[in-house]
């Protein structure tokens, strides 16, 4: 089993600061690697796919980068919309989540 | 697009079967998931089947338990839950996990309790 693993647990900033989420595999996903968002009370939805590609009506501000195990999500310019908890996922080998970081707007 | 039934609350060691049925696009196009939320925690992926029932995976904690299965003819999607622990408490999610295509339904809650 691939574990994935998300840091910070928590994080807390202003509208229109820059937002950088870690995601680190066990091992190598081939840049199988995708972002999604929970906002409260919702289900989950894609933001990133395959390391780095928006998914359909995603804005901007949101990208992905990474390689091998290492991965990151920016958030270029926080909106008080985007308070939610972020989940890595790999895909390379069946399906694993990591544990998520909670985005809190200050 | 993804609406779930059959949740519900049982005992310890009892069964449930979960539902999910497609709407709007075309589901034996895609490969099909069950995801769970215990409340207040993060998703966990519990288990996959392909297109065609012929490749089928489950998190080592359902194992032996837990038995996915598909209906291409009725857009279903199935989790039969036997044997049923206190930590499989959760909402179940179907959904698609795919990157043509990310759909997700709105959950069935399962209670496991006495």
């Amino acid at each position: 089993e691939i574990v994935v693993t998300q840091s910070p647990a928590t994080l807390s900033l202003s509208s229109g600061e820059r937002v950088t989420l870690s995601c680190r595999t066990s091992q190598s996903v081939g840049g199988l690697l995708a972002w999604y968002q929970q906002r409260p009370g919702q289900a989950p939805r894609l933001l990133i796919y395959d390391t780095s590609n928006r998914a359909t009506g995603i804005p901007a501000r949101f990208s992905g980068s990474g390689s091998g195990t290492d991965f990151t999500l920016t958030i270029s310019s926080l909106e008080p919309e985007d308070s939610a908890v972020y989940y890595c996922q790999q895909r390379f080998n069946w399906v694993t989540f990591g544990g998520g970081t909670k985005v809190e707007i200050k | 697009q993804l609406v779930e039934s059959g949740g519900g609350l049982v005992q310890p060691g009892g069964s449930l079967r979960l539902s999910c049925v497609a709407y709007g696009f075309t589901f034996e196009n895609y490969a099909m998931h069950w995801v769970r939320q215990a409340p207040g925690k993060g998703l966990e992926w519990v288990s996959a089947i392909s297109r065609n029932s012929g490749s089928i995976g489950y998190v080592d904690s359902v194992k032996g338990r837990f038995t996915i299965s598909r209906d291409n003819a009725k857009n279903s999607l199935y989790l039969q839950m036997n044997s049923l622990k206190p930590e499989d408490a959760a909402l179940y999610y179907c959904a698609t996990l795919s990157t043509t295509g990310d759909y997700w339904g709105q959950g069935t809650l399962v209670t496991v309790s006495s």
